[in-house]
């Protein structure tokens, strides 16, 4: 079973604050993903890491892959409001099948 | 269709009542597959589709659920009898093809709520 443990699970900070939240597992993966979930929504892709030590930017984010693929992390620089979800990481299947997902994070960003 | 579609989008049923949850997929996506998600956890896997044959259904939690995707395109999960316990968020989404390497699209999802 390929568990992804996350956290911190609750996340509350100001506008303009720098955080990272985490992503650990005792598998190796050939790739993690990290999804964005809104209230009322489905979890949205942001980002899939493939390389072992790979760094990937997106605007004010920046996801990182651990060296040995078995963690990831995400950091935000100067958070906003329109940050706030629940972060999600996800293993994708290797093959057909299913991805698997942590419990995630709930980041809110207060103005 | 742009995007994938879930209905409804939110249903409350008397413990053991049947209902019935549906979702209509990208146009041309191959693969589909339901999640349930509970409050403030991370979505678990029920099913997967490739097409019209279920290929996995693993993560289906008891035979009370049964889910069916006749034409490959549009996809029913029923549960049978609700109980407490299966109040959640149902998720589908569908992916292009086969690979897992393709990106994975998630509808707005079905809240259920059993009371």
């Amino acid at each position: 079973t390929q568990l992804l443990e996350q956290s911190p699970q609750f996340l509350s900070i100001q506008e303009g604050e720098n955080l990272t939240v985490y992503c650990n597992s005792s598998s190796v993966f050939s790739s993690l993903q990290w999804y964005r979930q809104e209230p009322g929504e489905g979890p949205v892709l942001l980002v899939t890491v493939v390389t072992g030590g790979e760094v990937k930017k997106l605007k004010r984010l920046t996801f990182q892959f651990g060296d040995a693929r078995k963690d990831s992390s995400l950091h935000i620089t100067a958070a906003q409001p329109g940050d706030t979800g629940l972060y999600l990481c996800a293993a994708p299947s290797t093959n057909a099948g299913k991805s698997t997902f942590g419990d995630g994070t709930t980041l809110t960003v207060k103005p | 269709g742009a995007g994938v579609s879930q209905s409804p989008r939110y249903k409350v049923a008397k413990r053991g009542q049947d209902v019935a949850l549906r979702c209509d997929p990208i146009s041309g996506h191959v693969s589909l597959f339901w999640y349930q998600q509970a409050l403030g956890q991370g979505p678990e896997f029920l099913t997967y589709f490739q097409n019209e044959a279920q290929l996995d259904k693993s993560g289906l939690p008891s035979d009370r659920f049964f889910a069916e995707r006749p034409e490959g395109s549009v996809s029913t999960l029923k549960i049978q009898r609700t109980q407490q316990e299966d109040s959640a968020v149902y998720l589908c989404a569908s992916r292009l093809t086969y690979s897992g390497a393709n990106v994975l699209t998630f509808g707005a999802g079905s809240r259920l709520t059993v009371l």
